[in-house]
């Protein structure tokens, strides 16, 4: 099993371009979550799906974020335009149904926005 | 208020001693909770997991959990140099829901 794979790993930009970051879920996990952590706010919720649908977007800062999951295997989250305060680590994780809610995290991918 | 409290530390333990972190929640209609540890520029990794009042062991572990004073203990017994991370505490309300989490409390273990 690769376990939840991200990309990139890192990603350095300027402020005002398009930054699209991707996430494979384990396979058989139906449900993906979006988290952000900076040193301030901690590990914050984006948004998550169930079955490919966004069942809680409340965590979106703002309506330049947004997220897709077009099929079962892939995710995306994207920030345009891109700002400074957008730099952090942003997490993947996915979760089987009926196993104990744990959550799988990827690798991360470490953003920084100049 | 934070749904999931942590105080941030750091916590300093000798090795050999018991470190006891906790944790406090807002939502009386939380009914699970989580402790994931994270080592500085990784990922949370699941090391214990409580869904009824009482103490749950694994290994050096033991969670406790008291729903009606809203807290969440995590002890780690014979600390070691290893354990040094950063510990999150986080709560469910249902099954398939969100899970909210704490800010991370600081563990270091010194030799």
């Amino acid at each position: 099993d690769a376990g939840v794979i991200q990309s990139p790993r890192h990603e350095v930009t300027e402020m005002g371009q398009e930054v699209t970051l991707r996430c494979k879920p384990i396979s058989g996990h139906n449900s993906l979550f979006w988290y952000r952590q900076t040193m301030m706010r901690g590990l914050e919720l984006l948004i998550y799906f169930n079955n490919n649908v966004p069942i809680d977007d409340s965590g979106m800062p703002e309506d330049r974020f947004s997220a897709k999951m077009p099929n079962a295997s892939f995710s995306t989250l994207k920030i345009q335009p891109s700002e400074p305060r957008d730099s952090a680590v942003y997490f993947c994780a996915s979760r089987p149904t009926g196993k104990g809610e744990k959550l799988f995290f990827g690798s991360g991918t470490q953003l920084s926005v100049l | 208020q934070k749904e999931v409290e942590q105080n941030s530390g750091p916590l300093s333990v000798p090795e050999g001693a018991i470190a006891s972190l906790n944790c406090t929640y807002s939502d009386r209609g939380s009914q699970s909770f989580f402790w994931y540890r994270q080592y500085s520029g990784k990922s949370p990794e699941l090391i214990m997991f409580i869904y009824s009042n009482g103490d749950k062991e694994d290994g050096r572990f033991t969670a406790q959990l008291n729903k009606a004073s809203q807290y969440v203990f995590l002890l780690i017994r014979d600390s070691q140099p290893s354990d040094s991370a950063t510990y999150l505490c986080a709560g469910i309300k249902a099954a398939g829901n969100k899970l909210t989490f704490g800010g991370g409390t600081r563990v270091l273990v010194k030799p």
